[in-house]
């Protein structure tokens, strides 16, 4: 069964840079894995963020962008805002099945 | 926009019916897809399965819930179904309807499906 990692947890100071990563464990991330993004605050709905690695919905903060990373998507943020805290949850695609990872709890402290 | 109907409340062992009728779009549509997710505490956001129109109908499984699972789109309703025989309580979850347009563009979940909350107890 395939299975999709990401940090559990990770910390940044207000105004920092973070790095969060969405591994697979078939091998090497790339662009056919199409990697969507999610923000999901306590008690809410998720929010798309980021589709096909690195396509920005209308909403999504500049502050974010996706990328490959390594052999892996990635999903940063540059200049964190308190207001970015929340759990994070990439999306990757395998050949006629999508398989979420199981997030990334961010804290900006 | 989805429109989700169906029970959430049922016993071990019994299937679970759910639509998702489709407005502003057609099943048919041959550059989406039609998907089913679901979210519980435990086991987090999971995508169960798909089905699509590519000059024939196609549906698509998690391997979690393969040979539980059916997905088929009603053209006559433009809608969507999912059937998930023998639940269990590891079942019990918000479930959710959900478009993914060609190349990995998936729908904000603000424009999924507004949820059913299903429970399996004995």
């Amino acid at each position: 069964q395939t299975v999709v990692t990401q940090e559990p947890s990770l910390t940044v100071s207000p105004g920092g840079t973070v790095t969060l990563t969405c591994a697979s464990s078939t091998g090497a991330v790339n662009g056919y894995f199409y990697a969507n993004w999610f923000q999901q605050k306590t008690g809410q709905a998720p929010r798309a963020l980021i589709c096909a690695t690195g396509v920005k919905h209308p909403w999504t903060p500049a502050r974010f962008s996706g990328s490959l990373l390594g052999n892996k998507a990635a999903l940063t943020l540059s200049g964190a805002q308190p207001e970015d805290e929340a759990e994070y949850l990439c999306l990757l695609y395998f050949r006629d099945e999508w398989v979420f990872g199981g997030g990334t709890q961010l804290t900006v402290l | 926009q989805l429109q989700q109907s169906g029970s959430g409340l049922l016993k071990p062992s019994q299937t679970l019916s759910l639509t998702c009728d489709i407005s502003g779009d057609s099943v048919s549509n041959d550059r989406v897809t039609w998907n089913w997710i679901r979210q519980s505490p435990s086991r987090g956001l999971e995508w169960l399965g798909r089905t699509m129109f590519r000059s024939q109908w196609w549906s698509h499984y998690a391997a979690s819930v393969r040979g539980r699972l059916t997905i088929a789109a009603d053209t006559s309703e433009n809608r969507f179904s999912l059937q998930l025989s023998s639940v269990t309580p590891e079942d019990s979850a918000m479930y959710f309807c959900a478009r993914e347009r060609n190349g990995g563009h998936w729908d904000d979940p603000e424009s999924w499906g507004q949820g059913t909350l299903v429970s399996v107890f004995s």
